[in-house]
């Protein structure tokens, strides 16, 4: 099982629609979770950290199941600046270790 | 404004050269780390350093070298033993504050490396 893993998509949506992302992650001592966003030819920007509790940002939502080892991100009333590739991390080796896994990413294109 | 600045911004190599890619910081932070991207592929890990004059080999080092001889910079060397080369190259820094668990990384704007 890869490390990180996430639905390549693309994931094609209209405007205003909602729509989720999933990752899973195989190490269970994981630590750490967070969602980047990457444009096309960019360098990739942290757009949230994921806490146990789950927690959201204006549109965004982030939420983690240790249980499951995996993470989601719920992005609703979707804008055309949304289109981008959102990438899944985690700090696979726990407290201590500064070191991130990234995901291959998932690419979203929102539709006028 | 504190940030990360890579340079250049495009780089173009011959083949059998060495090339120097540049990644200075302003944040005060601790940790940099270099990684390269490749077409439809996540992020690998280079080479990273959480203090200054040491640094860690990542999961791809092998035909990359590194200095930390300041804080503000991880320069990476891309050397003529590395078989492919052209990609984009990412540089990150992150704190290394006592037991914090949410290291998140900063990228600079990458250098794209071509070898002609």
């Amino acid at each position: 099982r890869k490390e990180v893993e996430q639905d390549p998509g693309p994931f094609n949506v209209p405007e205003g629609a909602t729509v989720a992302f999933n990752c899973t992650y195989s190490n269970s001592a994981s630590q750490s979770f967070f969602w980047y966003r990457q444009d096309c030819r960019k360098e990739p920007k942290l757009l949230m950290s994921v806490y146990s509790s789950g927690n959201e940002d204006g549109r965004f939502t982030a939420q983690l199941n240790r249980a499951s080892q995996y993470i989601s991100l719920l992005i609703r009333d979707s804008k055309l600046s949304d289109s981008a590739t959102y990438l899944c991390v985690v700090n696979p080796s726990g407290a201590g270790s500064y070191q991130l896994t990234f995901g291959k990413g998932t690419k979203l294109s929102v539709i006028p | 404004d504190g940030g990360i600045t890579q340079s250049p911004k495009y780089l173009f190599r011959k083949e059998g050269q060495n090339v120097t890619l540049s990644c200075e910081q302003n944040l005060n932070h601790d940790a940099m780390y270099w990684y390269r991207q490749d077409p439809g592929q996540g992020l690998r890990l280079i080479y990273y350093s959480q203090i200054v004059n040491d640094f860690q080999k990542g999961d791809i080092a092998e035909g990359y070298s590194v200095s930390r001889e300041k804080k503000e910079s991880f320069p990476l060397t891309v050397t003529s033993a590395q078989k492919n080369p052209t990609a984009f190259y990412l540089c990150a820094s992150s704190m290394t504050s006592g037991g914090t668990s949410n290291n998140e990384q900063f990228f600079g704007p990458g250098t794209r490396l071509t070898v002609l």
